[in-house]
């Protein structure tokens, strides 16, 4: 089975582009999650969605980050427009909460760098 | 607060030695769940293992044992006769059963085995 799917795996891009990171979650998996991984801050979530639906994007740090998940195979997080403090790894993670399991399975990652 | 402290920034081991990583969690509430995730230098997040709360009973898989004590918020990865192929950064994680899956992670442990 195809694990979680995310595009680019990197992305190198000027301060001020917009950039749009793509998730495709493991098929069946009711629950979506993104995650952002820095030096600094370590491991934080930005935002998830259960059924599609957002429900906490409290880790969202500003207006200029959106994610949108228009259908249960597909998410996107934008940055609009990007700076150099926002250069991460940004993680996509999916699970499904049926059955009792609560592991989230993460994709390969997306390398952000924004000069 | 939740929180997830991880004192261990590095340890070092040679190959053959034991190694235990220590796990540190703080939440006032009673239904959590505790995972550990492990980062190779390739840079992924792969589940290790999941444990509720109300499940204390260790767990042994292969050279991998997670000793995992209420008493003391505690849930230690116990690595027997490392090898060369556990380096890696590994991650101790909580996620609380009233907050839909998000996961507090630790700042993380780097493991080198040395050959």
């Amino acid at each position: 089975d195809a694990g979680v799917i995310q595009s680019p795996r990197h992305e190198v891009t000027e301060m001020g582009q917009e950039v749009t990171l793509r998730c495709k979650p493991i098929s069946g998996h009711n629950s979506l999650f993104w995650y952002r991984q820095t030096m600094m801050r370590g491991l934080e979530l930005l935002i998830y969605f259960n059924n599609n639906v957002p429900i906490d994007d409290s880790g969202m740090p500003e207006d200029r980050f959106s994610a949108k998940m228009p259908n249960a195979s597909f998410s996107t997080l934008k940055i609009q427009p990007s700076e150099p403090r926002d250069s991460a790894v940004y993680f996509c993670a999916s699970r499904s909460t049926s059955g009792g399991a609560y592991e989230q399975y993460f994709g390969p990652g997306t390398r952000l760098t924004v000069t | 607060a939740q929180k997830v402290t991880q004192a261990q920034t590095e340890i070092s081991v040679v190959e053959k030695e034991d190694v235990t990583l220590d796990c540190v969690y703080e939440t006032r509430d009673t239904t959590y769940y505790l995972f550990w995730y492990k980062q190779p230098p390739s840079g992924e997040l792969v589940f290790l293992i999941r444990r509720n709360s109300f499940d204390e009973q260790n767990e042994i898989s292969g050279r991998y044992s997670w000793n995992f004590q209420k008493s003391t918020s505690s849930f230690n990865f116990t690595i027997t006769a490392s090898q060369v192929v556990d380096s890696a950064v590994y991650f101790c994680a909580l996620s609380l059963y009233n907050q839909g899956g998000k996961l507090i992670f630790g700042q993380g442990t780097e493991l080198s085995v040395k050959p």
